[in-house]
């Protein structure tokens, strides 16, 4: 089956600094990748939807400038906290589409903690 | 606009019980439904989906509905096991591939031995 993967699984920053969260998908080409935000006990948001080679769209309420997404291939999307704050602290969650219907493949996510 | 709605929980059963997790859509067209399963600590998993009304997935003895007349997708399982315990997303995507989904809050199934 797809498989995609995320990478740091963990990280802890000091506030102020920046961080990047890798997705990529390891078996299959996507066109278009999408990154979630999840806060305890709580659903999935959408934070925004990339497409390779072009802009990412972001949904509303989302600081474009502060969650810099780049999906520069189609196995590779980039997520950068700039400069974290400690209610960045969360679980962010992307997932991959590939065309296969309208699946969806997640990754594991990466729980970040702001200090 | 589209939004799915699920039951609270913690959902609490005992091993060997009938489970239900009711789940209900609201879409102007005509979305595919999924079940997702989060195990604690991991990402999502695809558990089953159904993309046109009257569809029924399953998998792992979970089984779900399309009811088009209802609006629902309730997930069942006849005979939880103490390693179902997740928490359960109900979601639909609609248009082409490379939708978005469109999450329910989640509900949190506890099987105890």
């Amino acid at each position: 089956g797809a498989v995609v993967s995320q990478h740091p699984s963990w990280v802890i920053c000091k506030s102020g600094t920046s961080v990047k969260i890798e997705c990529r998908s390891l078996d299959f080409q996507a066109t278009t990748m999408f990154w979630y935000r999840q806060f305890p006990k709580q659903s999935l948001m959408l934070m925004a939807t990339s497409n390779e080679g072009s802009k990412a769209t972001y949904e509303q309420g989302v600081e474009k400038d502060k969650f810099l997404i780049n999906h520069a291939s189609l196995t590779l999307s980039t997520l950068t906290v700039t400069s974290a704050h400690p209610e960045d602290s969360s679980f962010y969650i992307c997932s991959a589409g590939g065309g296969i219907g309208y699946e969806q493949y997640f990754g594991p996510g990466t729980r970040l903690t702001v200090t | 606009g589209d939004s799915v709605t699920q039951m609270e929980g913690p959902v609490t059963l005992s091993e060997e019980a009938f489970l239900t997790i009711n789940c209900t859509y609201t879409a102007t067209g005509y979305p595919s439904l999924f079940w997702y399963v989060q195990y604690p600590g991991e990402g999502l998993q695809l558990l089953l989906k159904a993309t046109k009304a009257d569809d029924k997935g399953s998998n792992k003895g979970f089984e779900a509905t399309y009811r088009k007349e209802t609006t629902s997708f309730h997930l069942e399982k006849g005979s939880v096991q103490v390693s179902d315990s997740a928490v359960y997303f109900c979601a639909l995507s609609e248009g082409q591939a490379g939708t978005a989904l469109i999450f329910g809050k989640g509900t949190t199934l506890s099987v105890s031995s």
